[in-house]
């Protein structure tokens, strides 16, 4: 089945450092994927959309400054966490549709901790 | 209110057990998920629905749209089963394949 591979699946960083995290298509083109972020015990929350070849769309709150999203080919998306502080510390994780239709399947990578010292 | 709510938030069965977990959401949806998320963070996509009735393994996912509402059930629980059981939507007015979430339920299976 089709792959999402996420890395790296950890990271601890310095505050005021940046961190770039990776999501791959690995078996298909993903011309959307999309960036969640989880703090324990709760649910995903969608940061943004990136899509391939344009800006990526930002949900409200999010600093599109200091999550910085590249989509340069329609196999992978980057998210940057720039000038990280200790509340950037959290769980990030990608997803991609396998179609360009609606309603295609997603799939998830494995997820990037963050944590921030 | 949540547009997607999930009950039980947490359920605790001995393994065998029949599990069944609810989704009500309250917004007109073109697709509905079940994920399951593993205790180290993956998520896997269990199932798609906009209709009916689908089955996988020990696993049944159903969705009645008239109602809003859509139940995943486990048959014969293992403790492997323990996770994180996350029902999302793609709601009709939101562009592309994007998602809400509900808030998720975590059971545990007991050996």
């Amino acid at each position: 089945g089709a792959v999402v591979s996420q890395h790296p699946s950890w990271v601890i960083c310095k505050s005021g450092t940046s961190v770039k995290i990776e999501c791959r298509s690995l078996d298909f083109q993903a011309t959307t994927m999309f960036w969640y972020r989880q703090f324990p015990k709760q649910s995903l929350m969608l940061m943004a959309t990136s899509n391939e070849g344009s800006k990526a769309t930002y949900e409200q709150g999010v600093e599109k400054d200091k999550f910085l999203i590249n989509h340069a080919s329609l196999t992978l998306s980057t998210l940057t966490v720039t000038s990280a502080h200790p509340e950037d510390s959290s769980f990030y994780i990608c997803s991609a549709a396998t179609g360009g239709i609606n309603n295609s399947p997603l799939h998830f990578g494995n997820g990037t901790r963050l944590t921030v010292t | 209110k949540n547009e997607v709510e999930q009950s039980p938030q947490n359920l605790t069965a001995q393994e065998g057990e029949f599990i069944t977990i609810n989704c009500s959401y309250s917004v007109g949806i073109s697709a509905l998920h079940w994920l399951q998320q593993h205790p180290g963070g993956g998520i896997v996509s269990l199932f798609m629905l906009s209709s009916g009735k689908k089955k996988h393994g020990r696993l049944i996912a159903t969705i009645n749209i008239q109602e809003k509402h859509s139940s995943l059930h486990i048959t014969a629980s293992h403790p492997r089963d323990s996770a994180v059981y996350i029902c999302a939507v793609r709601l009709i007015k939101a562009a592309g394949n994007k998602l809400t979430f509900g808030g998720g339920t975590r059971v545990l299976v007991k050996p």
